[in-house]
Parts: structure tokens; C-alpha cells; sequence
């Protein structure tokens, strides 16, 4: 089964802290995305990206960035945290779009 | 642009009685059509999903799909639930064609009582 490994389940930040969250796939998956989850808003995509050094904007890219020089690794990172980043962020993979996408466990990071 | 609609942000039910949660999407091109499952402190799974082919999927705990081209619908069914069927769960869709964007609904809590 291919497996999705986010690096921490809980972070605390402090308000201006750049941050970054780490994504690894171990299944020579082409497409990596990153999403954040908030109750009663399902799952809002940030970025994604189908190559390495390639990235694409999703819906809601505004405060992060993203770098994949790897094809196994996605990271996202928050240039300055801020309170309304704080959520539930998980990352995915797939090969091609019939197969649907494989989940990380999630990464719940509050900033303060 | 394209979208999906869960009808029910809740849907609270007595064990062994039916269910359907509902979902509604909008796109103009081809859909692939997904419901995946988050049990309480976990991560997401796939619970089935819709390519081609018969308009009917079924997954491995009961739970089956409709795709509905004309009403643009995905509804999820199970005729019997358990309390472990409590979670939330997520109707999904990938454009065909397109950068394999997977677009969520909002989500759809079952709460299974006793």
C-alpha cells in the first residue's frame, strides 16, 4: 500500500514563525497536494503539484508556498504564521486521477 | 466552475435503520466521483468511488453509490447502519483531463445512536 507520512501530528507556533510542514510519499507518485480542513468547510486545496519543481495554486494559496525539488517530498511552508492558519493540514498523493488519492494522517497545527 | 454539494452537514440516525447522505456536484466535463471517510481522530479514507461503467459502486462495508449523470448526483446509501459507521464523510470529484484536482464537499457527519 503506498504510504503518505506527514513528519508531525501536532504543532504549536508562535504568530511570525515561518513553518514548514513536511510530506512524504514512498510510491513514485507524480501528484502531490496539500490541504487544509476546517469544520464545516470539507477540505480546501492550498497547492498542488504533478512534477518535481512544479507547483500549481489551488483555492486558497494565500500565506503559503510550496517546494518539491524530490518526487517523493512536498513540503509546505508558512512564511509567517498567523491565527487564522490555524487548522488541520493534510497532504496526499496519486498516480493518475482514477486511482484517487492516498492520505497523510494529518497535521494539526495551532498558532498562538 | 465547478463545485460539490452536501446537503446534510449532520445526519444523526438510530443503529440499523437506512441512510443516505447526499451529494450534488456541478461541472460541465467528465467527473471521476469519490466518498472518502474520516473516523473520529484519523486520517482519510477511500470508501468507493464512481470511473465508468455501471452507475452503481459498492464498498467492502456495506455502503453503496449512485451516479446520477442527469442529476448531476453522487448519493451515498447504506440500508442498515452500525455505530461504527460513526465519522464524517467527504463526496469528492476529479475533473477528467484535467490536473487530477480532487474538490471536496463540506463534509456530512453520521451519527449513529443506539
Amino acid at each position: 500500500d503506498v504510504k503518505v507520512t506527514q513528519s508531525s501530528r501536532y504543532l504549536v507556533k508562535r504568530t511570525g514563525e515561518k513553518v514548514f510542514l513536511e510530506c512524504v510519499q514512498d510510491m513514485d507518485h507524480e501528484n502531490m497536494f496539500w490541504y487544509r480542513q476546517d469544520p464545516g468547510l470539507g477540505l480546501r486545496l492550498i497547492y498542488f503539484s504533478y512534477d518535481v519543481k512544479m507547483k500549481e495554486k489551488g483555492d486558497i494559496p494565500e500565506g503559503y508556498s510550496v517546494s518539491r525539488e524530490k518526487k517523493e517530498r512536498f513540503s509546505l511552508i508558512l512564511e509567517s504564521a498567523s491565527t487564522n492558519q490555524t487548522s488541520m493540514y493534510l497532504c496526499a498523493s496519486s498516480l493518475r486521477a482514477g486511482k484517487g488519492y492516498t492520505f497523510g494522517s494529518g497535521t494539526r497545527l495551532t498558532v498562538v | 466552475a465547478q463545485s460539490v454539494t452536501q446537503l446534510d452537514s449532520q445526519v444523526p440516525v438510530f443503529e440499523e435503520a437506512p441512510v443516505e447522505l447526499r451529494c450534488n456536484y456541478s461541472s460541465s466535463v467528465s467527473v471521476y466521483l469519490f466518498w472518502y471517510v474520516q473516523y473520529p481522530n484519523q486520517g482519510l479514507q477511500l470508501l468507493l468511488k464512481y470511473l465508468s461503467g455501471s452507475t452503481l459502486v459498492e464498498s467492502i462495508n456495506g455502503f453503496e453509490a449512485e451516479f446520477n449523470k442527469s442529476q448531476t448526483s453522487f448519493h451515498l446509501r447504506k440500508p442498515s447502519v452500525h455505530i461504527s459507521d460513526t465519522a464524517e464523510y467527504f463526496c469528492a470529484v476529479i475533473l477528467s483531463g484535467g490536473y487530477n484536482k480532487l474538490i471536496f464537499g463540506a463534509g456530512t457527519r453520521l451519527a449513529v445512536h443506539p
